[in-house]
């Protein structure tokens, strides 16, 4: 069964940083694309950040671009999302997916001052 | 990028009935089209991929189909645990887009 437990979210002032972790279990991590999805209170999802599996390939939404940084370490089955200089529009609960199957539970960024 | 857009944005209806959402990328996809059900509160749960095939433990009360640009998603009779907020997905390529969502109420 897979398995995505993402941990790391919290309340944070604007222009501070969280990094986000997702534990993997259940597959071939290394052997799958994964991804960062977020959902802002009362809205609806929006693609965050891929890697891809194999040689780590990085893409990101505009929204994100050139703030935060997606990783991942095989060794570990772990999906990293490290967040810059966040925004109070950051605010949303954060999931780890294995798209299209497999979503965590979410964690939830709070910027607020 | 890809824009897409769902319709309608929410929906009454009744235990028993069947009902019908409609998906539409703003250039063509191909297959590369996936359906996504959320209840208030919790994460999505995976519905469909390659626009028609179901994810393994999926009821065959939904059903997907299309291609290219449009695309639709069938809830045949619906039950109390099927009123949620179903959303499509893209993976044609990066970036990824989601449709705004469908929600599905109780009539």
């Amino acid at each position: 069964e897979v398995q995505l437990l993402e941990s790391g979210g919290g309340l944070v002032q604007p222009g501070g940083s969280l990094r986000l972790s997702c534990a993997a279990s259940g597959f071939t991590f290394s052997s799958h694309s994964m991804s960062w999805v977020r959902q802002a209170p009362g809205k609806g999802l929006e693609w965050v950040s891929s890697i891809t599996g194999s040689n780590g390939n990085t893409h990101y939404a505009d929204s994100v671009k050139g703030r935060f940084t997606i990783s991942r370490d095989n060794s570990k089955s772990t999906l990293y999302l490290q967040m810059n200089s966040l925004r109070a529009e950051d605010t949303a609960v954060y999931y780890c997916a294995k798209l299209v199957s497999d979503w965590g539970q979410g964690t939830l960024v709070t910027v607020s001052s | 990028d890809i824009q897409m857009t769902q319709s309608p944005s929410s929906l009454s209806a009744s235990v028993g009935d069947s009902v019908t959402i409609t998906c539409r990328a703003s250039q063509g996809i191909s297959n590369y089209l996936a359906w996504f059900q959320q209840k208030p509160g919790k994460a999505p749960k995976s519905l469909i991929y390659a626009a028609s095939s179901l994810q393994s433990g999926v009821p065959s009360k939904f059903s997907g189909s299309g291609s290219g640009t449009d695309f639709t998603l069938t809830i045949s009779s619906l039950q109390p645990e099927d009123f949620a907020t179903y959303y499509c997905q893209h993976y044609n390529g990066y970036p990824f887009s989601f449709g705004p969502g469908t929600k599905v109420d109780i009539k």
